[in-house]
């Protein structure tokens, strides 16, 4: 069965980049889609964006260019990396799989919080 | 961005009832919409997609209709394992936009 977890720092300043991974097991990230997703506290979920089994990807506009998602296959790993963050970057963050473009996600990690605070 | 708005945020039920939870996209988004079941501790669980199919595993008690920009999940004689949130989401493009949730509690 596929399996996702992700892990990082629970507590990233304002100013810096917080940087989490996404490990995934019983699957290859090789194949399909892999997303992050964030809910903020009072449960607004917003979808960051996604690396394909190609490894292009695609980002929420919102982002802008703070965002950048990348991978290594060797280690079946992806990451996100959220530049410049705020108070406002304070969520839960979740890793989870498409099965191709534009389909829903099937699995997900069970999330790591985030608390951006000096 | 497609808007996807949901309610009640809040609904209260007792065992055995039925509940129905809104979905309203901002535009049409054909039936490109998801359903998740999120439990503390748990990993989200993709419920329904397409707006009416079951992903495998889910419980025939759950149900979803709609098509266009209105949706709803059905839950029919409801189990104390079904009192926690739900959210709709779309897929019909991107940026993938989700509801605000419902907690559905014990009444």
């Amino acid at each position: 069965e596929v399996q996702l977890q992700e892990s990082g720092p629970g507590l990233v300043k304002p100013s810096q980049s917080l940087s989490l991974t996404c490990s995934v097991t019983g699957y290859s990230i090789t194949s399909n889609y892999w997303g992050w997703i964030r809910k903020f506290p009072g449960n607004k979920m917003e979808w960051m964006g996604y690396i394909s089994y190609s490894g292009s990807t695609s980002y929420n506009p919102s982002l802008k260019s703070r965002i950048s998602i990348t991978r290594d296959t060797s280690k079946n790993q992806f990451f996100l990396q959220l530049n410049s963050v705020t108070t406002e970057d304070t969520a839960t963050y979740y890793c989870a799989r498409c099965r191709w473009y534009l389909f829903p996600f099937d699995y997900w990690g069970q999330g790591v919080m985030v608390t951006v605070s000096s | 961005d497609v808007q996807m708005t949901q309610s009640p945020s809040y609904l209260a039920a007792s065992p055995g009832e039925s509940v129905s939870i809104s979905c309203k996209a901002s535009k049409s988004i054909s039936t490109y919409l998801a359903w998740y079941q999120e439990k503390p501790g748990k990993a989200n669980k993709l419920l329904i997609y397409s707006g009416s199919t079951l992903q495998s595993g889910t419980p025939s008690r759950f149900s979803g209709s709609g098509s266009g920009t209105d949706f709803t999940l059905t839950i029919r004689s409801l189990e104390p394992e079904d009192f926690t949130v739900y959210y709709c989401q779309h897929y019909n493009e991107y940026p993938l936009t989700f509801g605000s949730g419902t907690k559905l509690e014990i009444k």
